[in-house]
């Protein structure tokens, strides 16, 4: 158990510019989670994926987000035409399930992906 | 909607003595899950604790341990003889055993706990 693993840890980048963020989950997790997290706030939910499969999207996750999990493995966020607002960290969670529903499984999390943009 | 509300941003409390932070949630189901997650400086969230809406015993690991009144949609968690370690942002969270309402965790606010030596 190697942990959810994200790259990279700190992202800055000037308005406009598109940025992707990576996450690895732990090898045997089948679901995917992404959360963000503004400052002095509780992680927000952005999307979930059961292996490949996107189950569930937030309203938070515009049409300049994008998220993929192309294997089943690693999982991609992508910020399309970056805006001031999109400053936050960007959480990585994983757990393992056997059904499309989740319950009250562990969820073990990366140690996120600091955005500034300028 | 489901909301988490922690209206404590900040506690504190001496090493080896005893801490209780509130959490409150609003639901209009029956059926649900709640969590303490804590994040410590490195950022890396972890799970405390967690409890079932159907089970009225209080959930407990080690010297954590929680007071969930489902009635009053209350869920606080009672840190006993606080270590250095403890020190963190500790988040309460909800999660709905309902398959429409989705697979996400609802987080609240958040309490920044100092433990002092």
């Amino acid at each position: 158990d190697t942990g959810v693993s994200q790259d990279p840890r700190h992202k800055i980048t000037k308005r406009g510019q598109n940025v992707t963020f990576r996450c690895d989950p732990i090898s045997e997790h089948n679901r995917l989670y992404w959360y963000r997290q503004t400052l002095g706030q509780g992680p927000e939910f952005l999307t979930y994926f059961q292996n490949e499969a996107q189950l569930e999207k937030s309203r938070l996750l515009s049409d300049r987000f994008s998220a993929e999990r192309p294997k089943g493995s690693f999982s991609t966020l992508e910020i399309q035409r970056t805006e001031q607002g999109d400053s936050a960290m960007y959480l990585c969670a994983s757990s393992l399930g056997s059904d499309t529903f989740a319950t009250n499984e562990k969820l073990f999390f990366g140690s996120g992906t600091q955005l500034s943009v300028l | 909607a489901q909301t988490v509300t922690q209206s404590q941003p900040e506690m504190s409390v001496q090493e080896a003595e005893t801490v209780t932070l509130s959490c409150t949630y609003d639901t209009s189901e029956s059926d649900y899950y709640l969590f303490w997650y804590k994040q410590p400086p490195s950022r890396q969230m972890i799970l405390v604790i967690r409890q079932e809406a159907y089970k009225q015993q209080n959930a407990t690991e080690n010297r954590f341990s929680v007071n969930f009144q489902k009635a009053a949609k209350s869920f606080s968690l009672k840190i006993s003889d606080s270590q250095l370690g403890d020190a963190a942002m500790y988040f309460c969270a909800y999660r709905s055993a309902t398959r429409a309402s989705g697979s996400r965790l609802t987080f609240g606010e958040g309490t920044q706990l100092t433990v002092n030596p």
